[in-house]
C-alpha cells in the first residue's frame, strides 16, 4: 500500500525546534519531489519547502526559510524537516506529499503547536 | 509569496454543475497549468487534477479541469453530496522558484 505518514509533532515553546519525519512505504522516494505543505487552525494550504530525493534542488518558502530544512534520507526512505526558532505563526498540520504528478500522494498530517 | 485567487465559496444546488476558478499570472498558472486538489475536514488534500486538464487515477469523470490563459478552472458536474469540500488550486511559479497554493474554495452542495 503507497502511503506515506509523519511523526514528531507536538507542542514547543517559541523559539525552540522540532523535528519532523515522514516514512515513506509501498514505493521509494526516489525520482520524486518531496514536500513539506502546511495548514493552520482553519486556514489553507501553504507550501513548505521542497527536495528532490537526492537533495540536489531544495527550495523554501520566504515564511520559513533560513529556520526550516528540508532532507530525505533514502536508505530509510524517510523525508525529514528539521524546524528551528520556531514562532507562533508555525502553528499547523504539516502535511508530507509526493510529487509524481503534482502532488499525488499525502500523508495524514503530524500537529505542530508553538505556544508559550 | 502570494497566493492564487479563489472565490472564498460557491453553492450549487444537488445534480446541478458548478465550476471553481483559480487566477494567477503568467509565471505560474499560465505557465505550466494549475493542480486541483480536495480536501474534506478533517483529512488530507486528495489531487484531482495535475497540469490542467490531466484526471488523476481513480477520479470520477464528473470532474473536469481547463485553463485559459492565466485562469484555471475546475468544473464538477452532476453534484453529490460527498462533493461537498474545499477545493484548492496550487502551481508552481518559475520566478519565484516555489510552489503556489490558492486560498481555497468551499464548495455547498445544497
Amino acid at each position: 500500500q503507497v502511503q506515506m505518514v509523519e511523526s514528531g509533532g507536538g507542542v514547543v515553546q517559541p523559539g525552540t525546534s522540532l523535528r519532523l519525519s515522514c516514512v515513506a512505504s509501498g514505493f521509494t522516494l526516489s525520482n520524486h519531489g518531496l514536500h513539506w505543505v502546511r495548514q493552520a487552525p482553519g486556514g489553507g494550504l501553504e507550501w513548505v519547502a521542497l527536495t528532490t530525493s537526492d537533495g540536489s534542488y531544495i527550495h523554501y518558502a520566504d515564511s520559513v526559510k533560513g529556520r526550516f530544512t528540508i532532507s530525505a534520507d533514502i536508505s530509510k526512505n524517510t523525508l525529514h524537516l528539521q524546524m528551528n526558532s520556531l514562532r507562533s505563526e508555525d502553528t499547523a498540520v504539516y502535511y508530507c506529499a509526493r510529487e509524481s504528478e503534482s502532488f499525488d500522494i499525502w500523508g495524514q498530517g503530524t500537529m505542530v503547536t508553538v505556544s508559550s | 509569496q502570494a497566493g492564487l485567487a479563489q472565490p472564498p465559496s460557491v453553492s450549487k444546488d444537488l445534480r446541478q454543475t458548478a465550476t471553481l476558478t483559480c487566477t494567477g499570472n503568467s509565471n505560474n498558472v499560465g505557465n505550466q497549468g494549475a493542480a486541483w486538489l480536495q480536501q474534506h475536514r478533517g483529512h488530507p488534500p486528495k489531487l484531482l487534477s495535475y497540469r490542467n486538464n490531466n484526471r488523476a487515477s481513480g477520479i470520477s469523470e464528473r470532474f473536469s479541469a481547463s485553463r485559459s490563459g492565466n485562469t484555471a478552472s475546475l468544473t464538477i458536474s452532476g453534484l453529490q453530496p460527498e462533493d461537498e469540500a474545499d477545493y484548492y488550486c496550487s502551481a508552481w511559479d518559475s520566478s519565484l522558484s516555489a510552489w503556489m497554493f490558492g486560498g481555497g474554495t468551499k464548495l455547498t452542495v445544497l
